[in-house]
């Protein structure tokens, strides 16, 4: 089936530890994102990319970090420095930059130990 | 950046009833959608509408662009059909990133 899946959907971190969320998507979609949902509120932009290889910040970049080697890979990583990593966190891709419809996964819920 | 608000934060309904719920964007859009996010936090793409109308079964969304604003219709509501509603908008200018407003919850009882 086409989509987009993202690993694992509950996920552990312990104090310091660095910790990667996996976002693969087979839709041949060109751009894709990361976003972060907390209790009761709507969802803020952590990274995006438009294209391999290139990649830009979003509003609550700091303490995340991404990579986009291959077109159908986006995974995020958690590091030590994000201080409140605890929330729901959303991959999206969409066929292209511009007007497009913007896809969802299923998301990963992120807890501290 | 842009701001987008949704009305009403809350919305408790009998089964059967009908309801409207409102987004305000404060700059011109290249891109508006509205979503489902049911239990599961599962967000479900319901409408890709920057501007005109819509309908898919009971539900139906319309954007008046020139006035900034989009609503999104459910006629006799199912419990189903109980969760957050979010609309979500990116600008014309910059990257297509979308921008959330903080959704609608919506709680429909038998």
């Amino acid at each position: 089936d086409g989509g987009i899946t993202q690993s694992p959907k509950y996920l552990f971190r312990k104090e310091g530890q660095n910790v990667t969320l996996s976002c693969e998507q087979n839709l041949n979609h060109d751009a894709m994102y990361w976003y972060r949902q907390d209790p009761g509120q709507g969802l803020r932009l952590i990274y995006y990319s438009q294209i391999v290889n290139d990649f830009q910040k979003g509003d609550i970049a700091e303490g995340y970090s991404v990579s986009r080697e291959k077109k159908e890979s986006f995974p995020l990583t958690v590091t030590s420095a994000q201080k409140n990593p605890t929330a729901f966190y959303l991959c999206a891709s969409k066929r292209q930059a511009g007007r497009d419809i913007q896809y969802f996964g299923a998301g990963t819920r992120l807890s501290v130990l | 950046g842009i701001q987008v608000e949704q009305s009403p934060p809350d919305l408790i309904l009998q089964e059967g009833a009908n309801s409207t719920l409102r987004c305000n964007f404060s700059d011109s859009v290249n891109n508006l959608q509205w979503f489902h996010q049911n239990p599961w936090g599962q967000l479900i793409n319901l409408f890709y509408i920057p501007s005109g109308t819509k309908q898919n079964g009971r539900l139906s969304a319309t954007t008046v662009a020139t006035e900034r604003y989009s609503l999104l219709y459910i006629s006799s509501s199912q419990t189903t059909d109980s969760g957050v509603y979010f609309c979500a908008v990116d600008m014309i200018q910059g990257a297509q990133k979308l921008v959330f407003g903080q959704g609608t919850r919506l709680t429909i009882n038998p």
